[in-house]
This record gives structure tokens, sequence and C-alpha cells, in this order.
């Protein structure tokens, strides 16, 4: 069985800062996928980047990038320039592999304050 | 483009009183549809998933049951309602077949049973 660990529960950040969320992650699997969601106050999960296993290069959504070390089954999210909008909840997410049935696991999440 | 909707958004529900929650998906056809539940300051436990029309997979064994009864509706029941059954409750979707991976969430339901 897969595993998401973050280990991390709370963070702060000063705005326009840059910070980094740490998860780490447990499988035998050679092909999946994995997530950062972003949890505002609101409660509504959103997608904020995803990162292929089969692709050493590290994803990118414009302030937001990943440090993926597939052999260290590490997958860090980085935040840069800070906003106030970025305060939240995030969690990291595997997905053995695309499809139906394929469930997404999720770690316990972190809380992310930016303060101004 | 495509939009998912939960209602209610709240609820409060007295031990042993029934549950339905509705979540519906517009903008796409055959979705792969998804119940998720989170328990306060904890991530998200997958409930149930459906892949058509009637198709209903159970991940957890628990007081709660799930239905399809069209491409675009998932509905999440109960017949007697625990205390333990609060939480926040999730609806999502994701392309059907081989499409893709990312899962897209509605707004929740907050559901407190008293």
């Amino acid at each position: 069985a897969q595993t998401v660990t973050q280990s991390q529960p709370e963070m702060s950040v000063q705005e326009a800062e840059t910070v980094t969320l740490s998860c780490t992650y447990d499988t035998s699997e050679n092909n999946y996928y994995l997530f950062w969601y972003k949890q505002p106050p609101s409660r509504q999960m959103i997608l904020v980047i995803r990162q292929e296993a089969y692709k050493q290069q590290n994803a990118t959504e414009n302030r937001f990038s990943v440090n993926f070390q597939k052999a260290a089954k590490s997958f860090s999210l980085k935040i840069s320039d800070s906003q106030l909008g970025d305060t939240a909840m995030y969690f990291c997410a595997f997905m053995k592999r695309p499809g139906a049935n394929s469930k997404l696991t999720f770690g316990k999440g972190i809380t992310l304050s930016v303060r101004p | 483009s495509q939009t998912i909707h939960q209602w209610p958004a709240t609820l409060v529900q007295p031990v042993g009183s029934p549950l339905s929650l509705e979540c519906t998906v517009e903008g796409t056809s055959n979705p792969n549809l998804y119940w998720y539940r989170q328990a306060a300051g904890r991530g998200l436990q997958l409930l149930f998933y459906s892949v058509g029309i009637g198709q209903i997979s159970s991940e957890v064994p628990q007081n709660l049951s799930a239905s399809r009864p069209q491409d675009r509706q998932f509905i999440l029941s109960s017949k007697k309602l625990l205390l333990s059954d609060s939480g926040f409750y999730l609806c999502a979707w994701s392309v059907g077949l081989a499409g893709g991976s990312e899962q897209y969430f509605g707004p929740g339901t907050r559901l407190t049973v008293t």
C-alpha cells in the first residue's frame, strides 16, 4: 500500500519570500503521479501542480515548482514570491496510475500562513 | 467548461437520521466520480468511486453507501447516521477511461451529526 507523509503540520512565511513544503511517499510502483492540492479557508480543493514519475524534469506552474527526487521518494513544493492568498492547507497526494480506479492517497496536510 | 456541484453546503442531522448528499457534474460525459471524507484537521479518505451508471466501488466498509443513478450524478447516503459520520464530504470527478489523471473537486458538504 502507498503512504504519503507530510511531517510538518504548520509553516509560516513572510509575504514575498519563498517557502518549501516537504512530502515523502512510499511505494513499490514505478509508474505513478504526484500532486499538490491547496485547500483555502473556503475548503475547496484546488489542484496546484502535478508530476509524472517517468519525467525527470521538475514540474513548474508560475510561482509553484516541485523538487521531485524519485530515488529518495521525496516531492517538495516551492512557493516563490509568497502572497497572502497562498494561505491555506496544502496536501501532497499520490496516484498509482491514471485511470478510473486509481485513487488519490493524501498526506495529512500542512497549514501554511503567509504573514503581511 | 466543466463544473461540479454539491448540495447541501452544510447539514446538521441527529444521530439515527438518514442522509442524502448529492453531487452533479456539468460539461463532460462519462466521468469517473469519487466521494471523499475529510475529518477535522486531516487529509482526505476515499469512500467510493464510480466508473459508470450503477457501478460503485467501496474503499472503506462503513455506515455509508453510494449510488449513481445518472451519468453525471453521484449520491452518498446513509440509513442511520452515527456521530462518527461527521466531517467534510467532497465529491470529485476525473476524465473517464484513460483520459487523464487529475481529479477535480466540488465545494464540499459540511456534515455535523448531533
